[in-house]
């Protein structure tokens, strides 16, 4: 059975300071998929990530992929107030359905 | 392009009752997928739907139930309520079945 795990689950951190949120999971699949949930929220889509060694960047936000070591990190950079959500990773092997990390609850103080 | 759009977007039923949600995917879209998402649980696949037929199935009890029409549209019902079964239902589109974009959900509270 395919497992996702995402740590830290809780993530407090100042404005303008980086952090690494990661996620691992249990079996070879073909994409990652990060997204974010501001509550009571549906998910918005923020990366696909579709092979080895792949990065992909929006404003603040950076997202990468091991395949070989089955991580994906999504890096914060000089985090402002309006990043406060949780983040989810998921992964879909071939022909299959996603399976979500537990997800990340970021909090960004002033 | 219209997102995709689910209904009702609350709801509020009855232990023992039936309920039915309604899932319009982006248009051209022909994958659905539809997923429940706790506090407890997490989020968590029921089913998924492509080109009318169920393609993938998740660990859940027989009262969850699912169909897709010939213009993609999928509604998803769940027979005798539980109280358990008190969640934000998600149902999100693609169009070969990765690149998913989720509806704003259903939230469904059962007393």
């Amino acid at each position: 059975e395919l497992k996702v795990e995402q740590n830290p689950l809780f993530l407090s951190m100042q404005e303008g300071k980086n952090y690494t949120i990661y996620c691992n999971y249990s079996t070879t699949s073909d994409r990652l998929y990060w997204y974010r949930q501001d509550p009571g929220k549906s998910l918005e889509s923020l990366f696909v990530l579709l092979s080895n060694g792949a990065v992909k960047q929006e404003g603040r936000l950076m997202a990468s992929l091991d395949t070989k070591a089955r991580l994906s990190t999504l890096h914060i950079t000089a985090a402002v107030h309006d990043l406060s959500a949780t983040y989810f990773c998921a992964v879909q092997p071939s022909g299959s359905r996603l399976t979500f990390g537990e997800g990340t609850q970021l909090t960004v103080n002033p | 392009k219209a997102g995709v759009t689910q209904t009702p977007r609350y709801l509020i039923k009855t232990r023992g009752q039936q309920v039915t949600l309604s899932c319009s995917p982006i248009s051209g879209h022909r994958s659905v997928s539809w997923y429940q998402q706790t506090p407890g649980q997490g989020l968590q696949f029921l089913f998924e739907y492509f080109s009318e037929t169920q393609r993938n199935k998740g660990n859940f009890p027989g009262r969850f139930s699912g169909r897709q029409f010939s213009n993609s549209r999928s509604e998803m019902n769940v027979s005798t309520l539980e109280l358990g079964d008190s969640a934000l239902y998600l149902c999100a589109s693609s169009f070969w079945g990765w690149g998913y974009t989720f509806g704003s959900g259903t939230r469904l509270t059962v007393v």
